[in-house]
């Protein structure tokens, strides 16, 4: 059971928009900063948003996040077979003094 | 372009001390925090620790009676140590920098330790 809580499976179809939302508590989410993660089969995750929306460069703006409360949202538009892929969420909790991820959610583009 | 590469054995047996180095190159540990996470089989990400280029560590409480993260400037490179390992310690560790107030921009590419006599 992970801290942060993330849909098992998202799909959409290619050109459309996707959000995948991150639910967690005011001892994580709700105070500190959000990053987001997508990982291919047998690769290392891939940072793409990291401090609730900013872009690493070379991260392209169809990738968007952002935070309210206790939840992030992360929106991939113009999907992409290429984005195909489990995303992840990450922030810091403060009670448990623990980096934290989400569960993880498998994009299907459908 | 930073890069990272993990590096230790492939195979650790149970109660010994798994050991990883990742090396950095294309940039300085200097001015950073780098930390490591760990992916088990089929599984999620589990954040490890970390530490800042000049000390100063954070390890997750559930691994932290076992576990030490080390940073050494003179080589470029930081360290993973996690005692008394079970079969439960089996997975991809991941070495990372990270960046910001919370993100790890750069990984390495994995190593899959194996906890098995």
């Amino acid at each position: 059971q992970s801290v942060l809580t993330q849909p098992p499976s998202v799909s959409a179809a290619p050109g459309q928009k996707v959000t995948i939302s991150c639910s967690g508590s005011s001892s994580n989410i709700g105070k500190n900063y959000v990053s987001w993660y997508h990982q291919l089969p047998g690769t290392a995750p891939k940072l793409l948003i990291y401090d609730n929306d900013k872009r690493p460069s070379g991260i392209p703006d169809r990738f968007s996040g952002s935070k309210s409360g206790t939840s992030a949202t992360l929106g991939i538009a113009g999907l992409q077979t290429g984005d195909e892929a489990d995303y992840y969420c990450a922030t810091w909790d403060s009670s448990l003094t623990a980096g934290v991820f989400g569960g993880g959610t498998k994009l299907t583009v459908l | 372009q930073v890069q990272l590469q993990e590096s230790g054995p492939g195979l650790v047996k149970p109660s010994e001390t798994l050991s990883l180095t990742c090396s950095v190159s294309g940039g300085s540990v200097t001015n950073y925090y780098w930390g490591w996470i760990r992916q088990s089989p089929g599984k999620g990400l589990e954040w490890i620790g970390n530490s800042y280029y000049s000390g100063g560590t954070k390890y997750n409480p559930s691994l932290k009676s076992r576990v030490t993260v080390s940073v050494d400037t003179s080589k470029n490179q930081f360290s993973l140590k996690l005692n008394s390992v079970t079969a439960a310690d089996t997975a991809v560790y991941y070495c990372v920098r990270h960046v910001g107030r919370w993100g790890f921009d750069y990984w390495g590419r994995g190593t899959l330790v194996t906890v098995s006599s």
